[in-house]
């Protein structure tokens, strides 16, 4: 059970926009900011967006990233096939046990 | 550019100590700036942070890892490593070693190893 919550599945088609939900809490996204990373199949993660919105040298501004309160969202415009891929949310969480990393569970974006 | 690269056993026996080190290239440890974390992830399942250290030694480890876990650092190496007490096979995963950068908006993993799977069987 993740702490950070993802729905486990996305499509779309080529061209279409897209978007990625991230739920949370106050001890974690409420008062911290929110990474994306996406995992292509077989590889390690890659850092897609960072502070809530902010993208990587590299990073296609198809790629957007935003944060209300205890949410986040990731967006992909123009989707194409090279998008096919596992997206996590993550962000520091400051618990009662101690501040700690956290994930969301991964969503798995498949491109029709 | 940064560059990490995981290495240690690939299969490790139930109750005995997982041990993997990660070379950094590109950058030094030393330098300061950023943390040298490690994160797993079980098969088929997401992403488990396991814990961090920078390069004076200090570290953070999660709270539901910490009675086992040790991470130290070899700043003559340019490494940094892991060790995981008492495993089952609930800790066969993939690990990761990854840089964990900072700004003043906040944290982020920004170079991740290509990661090495570890198995726990007998």
């Amino acid at each position: 059970q993740s702490v950070l919550t993802q729905p486990p599945s996305a499509s779309g088609t080529p061209g279409q926009r897209v978007t990625i939900s991230c739920s949370g809490s106050s001890s974690n996204i409420g008062s911290n900011t929110v990474n994306w990373y996406q995992q292509l199949p077989g590889t390690a993660p890659k850092l897609l967006i960072y502070s809530n919105n902010q993208r990587p040298s590299g990073v296609p501004d198809r790629f957007s990233g935003s944060k209300s309160g205890t949410s986040a969202s990731l967006a992909i415009s123009g989707l194409q096939s090279e998008d096919e891929a596992d997206y996590y949310c993550a962000a520091w969480d400051d618990s009662l046990n101690g501040p700690y990393w956290v994930f969301g569970g991964g969503t798995k974006l498949t491109v029709l | 550019q940064v560059q990490l690269q995981e290495s240690g056993p690939g299969l490790v026996k139930p109750s005995q100590t997982l041990s993997l080190t990660c070379t950094v290239s590109g950058g030094s440890i030393s330098s300061g700036g950023y943390y040298w974390s490690w994160i797993r992830q079980h098969p088929g399942k997401g992403l488990e942070w396991i814990g961090y250290i920078y390069y004076s030694g200090s570290t953070y480890y999660n709270p539901s890892l910490k009675s086992r876990v040790t991470i130290s650092v070899d700043t003559s190496k340019n490494q940094f490593s892991l060790k995981l007490s008492s495993v089952t096979a609930a800790d066969t995963a993939v690990y990761y070693c990854a840089r964990l950068n900072y700004d003043s908006s906040g944290y982020y993993l920004d170079y991740w190893g290509q990661g090495t799977l570890v198995t726990v069987s007998s």
